[in-house]
């Protein structure tokens, strides 16, 4: 079954609102996790790295106050996508590591 | 130029073929390395780990050659079902020497395998 459960796997939205996405180790409490965007016929890019209990540390480039990260608990991070834009429609995936990496299933955004 | 380097195919090849990815990665500092399938619209999911000594699990062959930098995976026998997208995956220990986590991926390599 799934170590790392990811919700929702799809969500339209309109511009401008905000989108949450729930990432969530099953099987193991996970102190780090990452989120990567993925745009279609690229590779996945890591946008921040989710730390329980502190601030998330951003990649460059990425904005901190767009894409807001909360790591309350040990199995949980959340991804907010804040005042969404269509250039924000993407494939977004998180992961936790244990022995390997685990990844969620994707949520995949659309914004219109 | 790109941490990770993949030449992104798509490769084309008939069942039963053999074929090989290649990948090419610039920081001397990454320490563990990986091959990653992914099917389209999902998450990667774990193909192998690549080790220096070279490694097979069953159809599949990884190498490493740290002094040049370069990964290979080979696939015997194509199936249908390897249809997908290998992605390359680096990953750098911090300075504690324990695993960072941080991945990161090359562009991935289209691969089409036809009756």
């Amino acid at each position: 079954g799934a170590v790392v459960s990811q919700h929702p796997s799809r969500v339209i939205c309109k511009s401008g609102t905000s989108v949450k996405i729930e990432c969530r180790s099953l099987d193991f409490q996970a102190t780090t996790m990452f989120w990567y965007r993925q745009f279609p016929k690229q590779s996945l890019m890591l946008m921040a790295t989710s730390n329980e209990g502190s601030k998330a540390t951003y990649e460059q480039g990425v904005e901190k106050d767009k894409f807001l990260i909360n790591h309350a608990s040990l199995t949980l991070s959340t991804l907010t996508v804040t005042s969404a834009h269509p250039e924000d429609s993407s494939f977004y995936i998180c992961s936790a590591h244990g022995a390997e990496a685990f990844f969620g299933q994707g949520t995949r955004l659309t914004v219109v | 130029r790109k941490e990770v380097e993949q030449d992104p195919g798509p490769f084309n090849v008939p069942e039963g073929a053999t074929v090989a990815f290649n990948c090419t990665y610039s920081n001397s500092a990454s320490q563990s390395f990986f091959w990653y399938r992914q099917d389209c619209r999902k998450e990667p999911k774990l193909l192998m780990s690549v080790y220096s000594s070279g490694n097979e699990d069953g159809r599949f062959t990884a190498q490493l050659n740290r002094a040049s930098q370069y990964i290979s995976l080979l696939i015997r026998d194509s199936k249908l079902s390897d249809s997908a997208t290998y992605l390359c995956v680096v990953n750098k220990f911090n300075a504690g020497g324990t695993s960072y986590g941080k991945l990161t991926f090359g562009q991935g390599t289209i691969l089409t395998v036809h009756p």
